[in-house]
């Protein structure tokens, strides 16, 4: 079957570093997608995994581990408006134009 | 930039009603696709288009229904609205195996 598992909820505080944690099973594997959406917005694009290891951009950085079926997002220096829903997607068989989407981690910012 | 537009933010329609929802994007992709967003249940695909006059369904096809007779244009139809299909409803595109873009959504509540 196909899973994506990351956590419902969490709360960290502005200034600080938070990461959100993505595990997935699925059914062969091309690709993870990280998607950023606040209340009552789209989704919108923030980064892409196809490989093992870390892609860093600006405040935000991505981590791949193929073997172990993770991915976590880091988000540093924590803002007020980072506050939001954090999508984990993934693609699963080469080739193949859908992605499965995780339910998404809806980060709370505290002052 | 990547523009994908949607008709409605907000629809308010009666059960049984036929309901069109539609969705453009301007950056010739092949690719469209429609998605529901629910609380606790995140992103479900309903059905997606990767050419004109192409469909496959998605995770949940039934009481929907689509039309692909343009490249740029994806409607997604209730033929007889029921309330179990009220809903957040988002449109995406994407180039081939890329990222997928969204539209703003569409709030549908069915009365």
């Amino acid at each position: 079957g196909q899973n994506i598992d990351q956590p419902t909820e969490m709360t960290a505080t502005e200034g600080a570093i938070v990461q959100i944690n993505c595990t997935y099973q699925t059914s062969g594997f091309n690709g993870l997608f990280w998607y950023q959406q606040h209340a009552g917005e789209a989704p919108t694009f923030l980064s892409y995994n196809v490989l093992d290891g870390l892609e860093e951009k600006g405040r935000f950085s991505s981590f791949l581990s193929r073997s172990k079926g993770y991915s976590y997002l880091l988000l540093k220096e924590l803002q007020m408006k980072d506050s939001a829903s954090y999508l984990c997607a993934v693609r699963g068989l080469k080739g193949d134009d859908k992605i499965i989407f995780g339910k998404g981690t809806r980060l709370h910012i505290l002052p | 930039d990547v523009k994908v537009t949607q008709s409605s933010r907000y629809l308010v329609k009666r059960t049984g009603e036929k309901v069109f929802l539609e969705c453009v994007q301007d950056m010739d992709h092949e690719n469209m696709f429609w998605y529901r967003q629910d609380p606790g249940l995140g992103l479900r695909l309903i059905y997606f288009s990767y050419d004109v006059k192409m469909k496959e369904k998605g995770d949940i096809p039934e009481g929907y229904s689509v039309s692909r007779e343009k490249k740029e244009r994806f409607s997604l139809i209730l033929e007889s609205a029921s309330t179990n299909q009220t809903s957040m409803y988002l449109c995406a595109s994407s180039f081939s195996a890329d990222t997928q873009y969204f539209g703003p959504g569409t709030r549908l509540t069915v009365l």
